[in-house]
């Protein structure tokens, strides 16, 4: 239950495309869902996050899209760009836990 | 405002050895919480640590591995005697509450030979 399921594992769009990374969980204590973008090497950087009382949340080329009833929530990226290549992870928290549950990640390639 | 120091970025360890990594937290922030990334997966919690404090612990292995958070100084995770099964990135976070967003740092990845 307390599983965060992410796919795809892998995506390759070209330049301009909008891909879709689709998250899922089970416990509805859950009630904050950030999304990290990782670069090899580098740390997770959280890129934005929703919390359940929204269905839909807008930061520059990036939108989070939550379905409370389905316990669903997926991240787009308008126009991606060849920068935007890199691993992308959904995450779970509930309440004043701290803790992140985290997706099993997608590996995002933007072709020029 | 500096942002979450890991150190060393790069760790080598023999079978055996002991391993310290640290985490300094980003200036105000009194949470840390630190996780393991084997490869091609995702981050699996380990622990989440107050000041003197730990909180939850309930993704810390039993055995050969602990965590601090000092009054004074730096977070540090130790893991004693190594085995390659613990060759990993090791990430530590970092928030001035336990429902705020988290930083992360760089990271630590621990190679064992």
């Amino acid at each position: 239950q307390q599983q965060v399921k992410q796919s795809p594992q892998s995506l390759i769009v070209q330049k301009g495309g909008i891909p879709i990374i689709n998250c899922a969980y089970e416990n509805t204590a859950f009630d904050y869902f950030p999304w990290y973008q990782q670069f090899p090497g580098k740390g997770p950087a959280l890129l934005i996050a929703i919390r359940p009382d929204v269905s839909e949340k807008k930061e520059g080329r990036f939108t989070i899209s939550f379905n409370k009833s389905a316990k669903q929530f997926s991240l787009h990226i308008m126009d991606s760009q060849p920068g935007d290549s890199a691993t992308y992870f959904c995450a779970a928290r509930s309440g004043n836990t701290g803790k992140l549950i985290f997706g099993q990640g997608t590996t995002l390639q933007v072709k020029p | 405002n500096a942002g979450v120091m890991q150190n060393p970025r790069h760790l080598v360890r023999r079978r055996g050895q002991e391993a310290r990594l640290r985490c300094s937290p980003m200036k105000g922030h009194s949470h840390v919480y630190w996780y393991r990334q084997l490869p091609e997966e995702g981050l699996k919690f380990m622990v989440y640590l107050q000041k003197e404090n730990i909180i939850d612990e309930s993704g810390m292995p039993k055995e050969r591995f602990s965590a601090e958070f000092p009054k004074e100084g730096p977070s540090i995770l130790r893991i004693q005697q190594v085995v390659r099964g613990d060759s990993a990135a090791y990430f530590c976070a970092s928030s001035p509450g336990s429902d705020s967003e988290a930083f992360f740092g760089q990271g630590t990845r621990l190679t064992v030979v």
